[in-house]
């Protein structure tokens, strides 16, 4: 069964420096990755996902993340944070595409400090 | 990628009622999912929804609890039943869109006095 991990419960970062959000996951085979945010009050939105392929994702808002094999992990990357990011965020990782369900990591809550 | 209408957004329920929350979705899709998020934490999958087939549900949610109906491929609902204040969640629904991931529905915010 597959499982994630997210170390870091909450990240504080200054508006304009960069993010690194950190994700290991466990699974046996190929994993499917995903991130996604949810700002108060609001259900979840998908920033990226990895399938197969390059393992450098981009995904919407200048997010990207990095899948390594050798370190089982999936790390979310922003050069410079807005204030508008401050938000949870979620990795997940799943069997594939088609069917299979979505474990979830604790989440991470980014705070922006001005 | 899809489009889903979750309603209601949030209710204050009594304890020993039941609430039906809807999952409405602007294509079709084979399988549905339905998320618990207890306050503070993350998402646990209650069960998957085949279109006329039974639900399956995963370790520690029964169908007694969360009973799901999946009448066609665009629409679910799930019951929460018989609710005690350990209920209040927020409930999500989710739709596979293969290579596209995965859609979730806005929530519903459940709290249960």
């Amino acid at each position: 069964a597959q499982s994630v991990t997210q170390p870091d419960i909450h990240i504080t970062v200054s508006e304009g420096a960069s993010l690194e959000l950190r994700c290991n996951y466990s699974y046996g085979a190929t994993p499917y990755l995903f991130w996604y945010v949810q700002s108060p009050g609001q259900g979840l939105q998908l920033l990226l996902k990895y399938f197969s392929g390059d393992t450098l994702v981009q995904g919407i808002k200048g997010f990207e993340a990095e899948f390594k094999r050798s370190q089982s992990s999936f790390n979310l990357r922003k050069p410079s944070v807005h204030w508008s990011d401050a938000a949870e965020y979620f990795c997940a990782v799943g069997a594939g595409p088609f069917g299979n369900k979505l474990v979830f990591g604790a989440g991470t809550i980014l705070r922006v400090k001005s | 990628s899809a489009v889903i209408s979750q309603k209601p957004s949030r209710d204050i329920c009594q304890r020993g009622t039941s609430l039906t929350i809807q999952c409405q979705v602007d294509s079709q899709v084979t399988m549905m999912f339905w998320y618990r998020q207890q306050p503070g934490q993350s998402l646990t999958l209650i069960a998957t929804a085949n279109q006329g087939s039974e639900a399956t549900y995963e370790s520690g949610f029964v169908i007694d609890k969360f009973p799901i109906s999946r009448p066609n491929l665009t629409f679910s609902t799930l019951t929460v039943s018989n609710m005690s204040p350990e209920d209040s969640s927020i409930y999500l629904c989710s739709v596979d869109q293969g290579e596209y991931g995965y859609t979730f529905g806005s929530g519903t915010r459940l709290t249960v006095v």
